[in-house]
């Protein structure tokens, strides 16, 4: 089956702590993003990657990092320095080019105790 | 920056009603879509407009772009359970890479 898988699905960890969440996807997208979902927010752009080897900073990029090594992973490090990591994140895929859908995975609740 | 602004945020109708969501972007916009997240769930795409007052309708679901290509709205009729959920809007502004979503509305029904 094609599509975006994110794993673990809920993830703890303590305050200090980077965190690495994983995405991965077999639909020979080149574009893949990551956002960040609060209660009853919107969907908040942290990064995106257009292509391999590249991607750029989206609205709240700071305490985040990203590598796009491989076309079918963009994974993401929740850093100390993100102040307030608790949240739901959810990782998109997407052809090139600005008339294609974004797919999006299961998403990770992480929890920073 | 871009900002797409969504209203209402919460909408609670009885089963039956008609429901209508509605999508504001400080500038004008390529194209929007349209995402519906279940409780607990990921957003899926629903749908996407791209020509200025486009039409478009899916069974019960009335999908606009004003003709200004600043706004947007949803609207469902006779609303069932299986609607329940947060609708977003996202828009894409000329020339921009990236889809700003709106805050969303979630729409719970009563049975």
């Amino acid at each position: 089956d094609g599509g975006i898988t994110q794993s673990p699905k809920y993830l703890f960890r303590k305050e200090g702590q980077n965190v690495t969440l994983s995405c991965e996807q077999n639909l020979n997208h080149d574009a893949m993003y990551w956002y960040r979902q609060d209660p009853g927010q919107g969907l908040r752009l942290i990064y995106y990657s257009q292509i391999v080897n590249d991607f750029q900073k989206g609205d709240i990029a700071e305490g985040y990092s990203v590598s796009r090594e491989k076309k079918e992973s963009f994974p993401l490090t929740v850093t100390s320095a993100q102040k307030n990591p608790t949240a739901f994140y959810l990782c998109a895929s997407s052809g090139q080019g600005g008339l294609n859908e974004q797919f999006f995975g299961p998403g990770t609740r992480l929890t920073v105790l | 920056g871009q900002q797409v602004m969504q209203i209402p945020q919460y909408q609670h109708v009885q089963e039956g009603e008609d429901f209508t969501t509605y999508c504001n972007s400080s500038t004008t916009l390529s194209n929007i879509q349209w995402y519906k997240q279940r409780p607990g769930g990921h957003p899926v795409f629903l749908i996407q407009l791209v020509k200025s007052g486009e039409v478009k309708k899916q069974k019960r679901l009335t999908f606009q772009f004003g003709e200004a290509k600043k706004n947007s709205s949803l609207h469902i009729t006779a609303t069932q359970t299986t609607d329940v959920g947060t609708y977003f809007c996202a828009g894409r502004g000329g020339g921009a890479q990236k889809l700003v979503f709106g805050q969303g509305t979630r729409l719970t029904i009563n049975p």
